[in-house]
Protein backbone atom coordinates (compact mmCIF):
# COMPACT_ATOMS: atom_id res chain seq x y z
CA UNK A 1 0.00 0.00 0.00
CA UNK A 2 1.83 3.09 -1.15
CA UNK A 3 1.21 5.64 1.59
CA UNK A 4 2.14 8.79 -0.57
CA UNK A 5 0.95 8.77 -4.27
CA UNK A 6 2.87 11.19 -6.54
CA UNK A 7 2.28 12.46 -9.97
CA UNK A 8 3.21 12.79 -12.69
CA UNK A 9 5.50 10.01 -12.91
CA UNK A 10 7.51 12.65 -15.09
CA UNK A 11 7.45 16.29 -16.67
CA UNK A 12 9.03 17.64 -19.42
CA UNK A 13 9.29 21.40 -18.51
CA UNK A 14 11.09 24.53 -20.59
CA UNK A 15 13.30 26.24 -19.26
CA UNK A 16 12.28 29.69 -17.58
CA UNK A 17 8.74 27.77 -17.17
CA UNK A 18 6.94 26.28 -14.12
CA UNK A 19 7.55 22.91 -12.50
CA UNK A 20 5.07 21.17 -10.67
CA UNK A 21 5.06 17.89 -9.00
CA UNK A 22 1.82 16.55 -6.71
CA UNK A 23 1.48 14.70 -3.79
CA UNK A 24 -1.53 13.26 -1.73
CA UNK A 25 -1.93 10.97 1.53
CA UNK A 26 -4.24 9.27 3.19
CA UNK A 27 -3.22 9.06 6.74
CA UNK A 28 -4.05 12.46 8.79
CA UNK A 29 -1.52 11.92 11.62
CA UNK A 30 1.47 12.53 9.18
CA UNK A 31 3.21 15.83 10.44
CA UNK A 32 6.12 16.50 8.17
CA UNK A 33 6.22 16.53 4.56
CA UNK A 34 9.50 16.71 3.13
CA UNK A 35 10.95 16.84 -0.59
CA UNK A 36 14.25 15.34 -1.88
CA UNK A 37 15.85 15.87 -5.11
CA UNK A 38 17.86 13.05 -6.56
CA UNK A 39 20.55 13.47 -9.37
CA UNK A 40 21.61 10.17 -11.63
CA UNK A 41 24.06 8.57 -9.46
CA UNK A 42 23.97 10.15 -6.14
CA UNK A 43 21.88 9.62 -3.33
CA UNK A 44 18.67 11.77 -2.51
CA UNK A 45 19.31 15.54 -1.12
CA UNK A 46 16.68 16.90 1.18
CA UNK A 47 15.52 20.10 -0.51
CA UNK A 48 12.86 21.79 1.48
CA UNK A 49 9.93 20.49 3.86
CA UNK A 50 6.95 21.76 5.70
CA UNK A 51 4.76 21.02 8.48
CA UNK A 52 0.86 21.43 8.11
CA UNK A 53 0.41 24.34 10.62
CA UNK A 54 1.33 26.19 7.57
CA UNK A 55 -0.12 25.79 3.98
CA UNK A 56 3.24 27.31 2.39
CA UNK A 57 6.52 28.20 2.16
CA UNK A 58 9.04 29.09 0.03
CA UNK A 59 12.94 28.59 -0.24
CA UNK A 60 14.41 30.27 -3.40
CA UNK A 61 12.77 29.39 -6.47
CA UNK A 62 10.89 26.30 -4.73
CA UNK A 63 7.86 26.50 -3.04
CA UNK A 64 5.89 24.08 -1.45
CA UNK A 65 1.75 24.39 -1.27
CA UNK A 66 0.15 22.50 1.59
CA UNK A 67 -3.59 21.73 1.41
CA UNK A 68 -4.49 19.88 4.64
CA UNK A 69 -8.34 19.47 4.12
CA UNK A 70 -7.41 17.76 0.67
CA UNK A 71 -4.53 16.15 2.03
CA UNK A 72 -2.03 17.42 -0.99
CA UNK A 73 1.08 18.73 -1.33
CA UNK A 74 2.74 19.99 -3.89
CA UNK A 75 6.54 21.41 -5.07
CA UNK A 76 6.74 24.41 -7.42
CA UNK A 77 9.22 25.19 -9.02
CA UNK A 78 9.40 28.51 -9.96
CA UNK A 79 11.79 29.67 -13.59
CA UNK A 80 13.07 26.05 -13.99
CA UNK A 81 16.50 25.85 -15.21
CA UNK A 82 18.35 22.74 -16.86
CA UNK A 83 20.60 22.13 -13.46
CA UNK A 84 17.34 21.36 -12.01
CA UNK A 85 16.46 18.00 -14.23
CA UNK A 86 16.68 14.93 -11.45
CA UNK A 87 14.24 12.97 -9.75
CA UNK A 88 11.75 14.48 -7.39
CA UNK A 89 10.32 12.50 -3.91
CA UNK A 90 7.85 13.84 -1.75
CA UNK A 91 7.87 11.79 1.16
CA UNK A 92 5.48 12.33 4.66
CA UNK A 93 6.38 11.32 8.08
CA UNK A 94 4.49 10.28 11.49
CA UNK A 95 6.29 10.59 14.60
CA UNK A 96 10.17 10.23 14.79
CA UNK A 97 11.28 6.77 12.57
CA UNK A 98 10.15 6.68 9.42
CA UNK A 99 9.87 8.64 6.09
CA UNK A 100 7.17 7.32 3.34
CA UNK A 101 8.53 8.13 -0.09
CA UNK A 102 6.36 8.71 -3.08
CA UNK A 103 7.35 6.80 -6.28
CA UNK A 104 9.40 10.05 -7.43
CA UNK A 105 8.66 13.04 -10.68
CA UNK A 106 11.87 12.50 -13.10
CA UNK A 107 11.97 16.64 -14.17
CA UNK A 108 13.67 17.20 -17.69
CA UNK A 109 14.02 20.79 -17.94
CA UNK A 110 14.17 21.74 -21.83
CA UNK A 111 16.96 24.94 -22.30
CA UNK B 1 32.90 16.51 5.83
CA UNK B 2 33.01 13.78 3.75
CA UNK B 3 29.26 12.81 3.73
CA UNK B 4 27.54 9.25 4.50
CA UNK B 5 30.29 6.41 2.79
CA UNK B 6 28.77 3.30 1.16
CA UNK B 7 30.97 0.43 -0.26
CA UNK B 8 30.81 -0.65 -2.72
CA UNK B 9 29.18 1.42 -5.80
CA UNK B 10 28.62 -1.30 -7.46
CA UNK B 11 27.73 -5.53 -6.48
CA UNK B 12 27.64 -8.29 -8.82
CA UNK B 13 27.06 -12.14 -7.69
CA UNK B 14 25.16 -14.68 -8.36
CA UNK B 15 22.21 -15.85 -6.85
CA UNK B 16 22.88 -17.86 -3.72
CA UNK B 17 26.16 -15.68 -2.87
CA UNK B 18 25.76 -13.93 0.42
CA UNK B 19 26.48 -10.01 -0.03
CA UNK B 20 27.61 -7.51 2.62
CA UNK B 21 26.95 -3.75 1.69
CA UNK B 22 29.12 -1.06 3.94
CA UNK B 23 27.73 2.36 5.59
CA UNK B 24 29.89 4.69 7.55
CA UNK B 25 27.01 7.66 8.76
CA UNK B 26 28.00 11.03 8.99
CA UNK B 27 30.01 11.85 12.45
CA UNK B 28 27.92 12.89 15.21
CA UNK B 29 24.55 11.67 13.44
CA UNK B 30 22.61 8.94 16.18
CA UNK B 31 20.15 7.87 13.71
CA UNK B 32 21.34 5.59 10.42
CA UNK B 33 18.97 4.62 7.90
CA UNK B 34 19.09 1.58 5.40
CA UNK B 35 16.62 1.86 2.42
CA UNK B 36 15.90 0.26 -0.56
CA UNK B 37 15.18 1.74 -4.39
CA UNK B 38 13.99 0.10 -7.61
CA UNK B 39 11.71 0.91 -10.46
CA UNK B 40 8.50 -0.88 -8.98
CA UNK B 41 8.52 0.28 -5.37
CA UNK B 42 10.59 3.41 -5.03
CA UNK B 43 12.12 4.20 -1.96
CA UNK B 44 11.67 1.93 1.09
CA UNK B 45 12.77 1.49 4.51
CA UNK B 46 14.44 -1.79 5.83
CA UNK B 47 15.87 -0.69 8.70
CA UNK B 48 16.48 2.13 10.92
CA UNK B 49 19.10 2.30 14.02
CA UNK B 50 19.15 4.66 17.01
CA UNK B 51 22.37 5.08 18.76
CA UNK B 52 23.15 1.87 17.39
CA UNK B 53 20.31 -0.13 18.26
CA UNK B 54 17.32 -1.00 15.22
CA UNK B 55 14.24 0.63 16.43
CA UNK B 56 12.67 -0.63 13.25
CA UNK B 57 13.21 -3.49 11.37
CA UNK B 58 9.54 -3.95 9.75
CA UNK B 59 10.47 -3.55 5.97
CA UNK B 60 13.37 -6.12 5.88
CA UNK B 61 11.57 -8.15 3.65
CA UNK B 62 12.98 -11.74 4.91
CA UNK B 63 15.13 -13.47 7.22
CA UNK B 64 17.40 -13.34 4.22
CA UNK B 65 18.33 -9.73 5.58
CA UNK B 66 20.09 -8.79 8.44
CA UNK B 67 21.36 -5.79 9.56
CA UNK B 68 23.92 -4.75 11.97
CA UNK B 69 25.98 -1.58 13.71
CA UNK B 70 28.25 -2.63 15.82
CA UNK B 71 29.21 1.49 16.60
CA UNK B 72 28.35 4.64 15.61
CA UNK B 73 30.48 4.87 13.00
CA UNK B 74 29.83 1.49 10.64
CA UNK B 75 27.19 -0.37 9.50
CA UNK B 76 26.55 -3.08 7.34
CA UNK B 77 23.30 -4.88 5.70
CA UNK B 78 23.93 -8.54 4.63
CA UNK B 79 21.80 -10.59 2.21
CA UNK B 80 22.46 -14.18 2.36
CA UNK B 81 21.66 -16.15 0.51
CA UNK B 82 20.93 -13.46 -2.14
CA UNK B 83 18.12 -13.61 -5.27
CA UNK B 84 17.63 -12.59 -8.35
CA UNK B 85 14.45 -10.30 -6.44
CA UNK B 86 17.24 -8.05 -4.33
CA UNK B 87 18.36 -6.50 -7.16
CA UNK B 88 18.30 -2.96 -6.45
CA UNK B 89 20.13 -0.08 -5.55
CA UNK B 90 20.48 -0.11 -1.31
CA UNK B 91 20.81 3.63 0.07
CA UNK B 92 22.30 4.30 3.56
CA UNK B 93 21.44 7.60 5.54
CA UNK B 94 21.99 8.97 8.76
CA UNK B 95 20.64 12.60 10.76
CA UNK B 96 20.99 13.86 13.40
CA UNK B 97 18.42 12.39 15.15
CA UNK B 98 15.28 10.55 13.75
CA UNK B 99 13.47 12.16 10.24
CA UNK B 100 15.30 15.31 10.03
CA UNK B 101 17.39 16.07 7.24
CA UNK B 102 18.53 12.39 5.89
CA UNK B 103 21.50 12.54 4.68
CA UNK B 104 21.82 9.88 2.05
CA UNK B 105 25.31 7.95 0.48
CA UNK B 106 25.64 6.94 -3.26
CA UNK B 107 24.66 3.96 -2.86
CA UNK B 108 25.41 0.50 -4.04
CA UNK B 109 23.72 -0.94 -6.79
CA UNK B 110 23.34 -4.74 -6.68
CA UNK B 111 22.72 -7.43 -9.40
CA UNK B 112 22.14 -10.75 -8.72
CA UNK B 113 22.35 -12.56 -11.37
Amino acid sequence: QQQVKQSPQSLIVQKGGISIINCAYENTAFDYFPWYQQFPGKGPALLIAIRPDVSEKKEGRFTISFNKSAKQFSLHIMDSQPGDSATYFCAASLGANNLFFGTGTRLTVIP
Amino acid sequence: DAGVIQSPRHEVTEMGQEVTLRCKPISGHNSLFWYRQTMMRGLELLIYFNNNVPIDDSGMPEDRFSAKMPNASFSTLKIQPSEPRDSAVYFCASSRGGREKLFFGSGTQLSVL
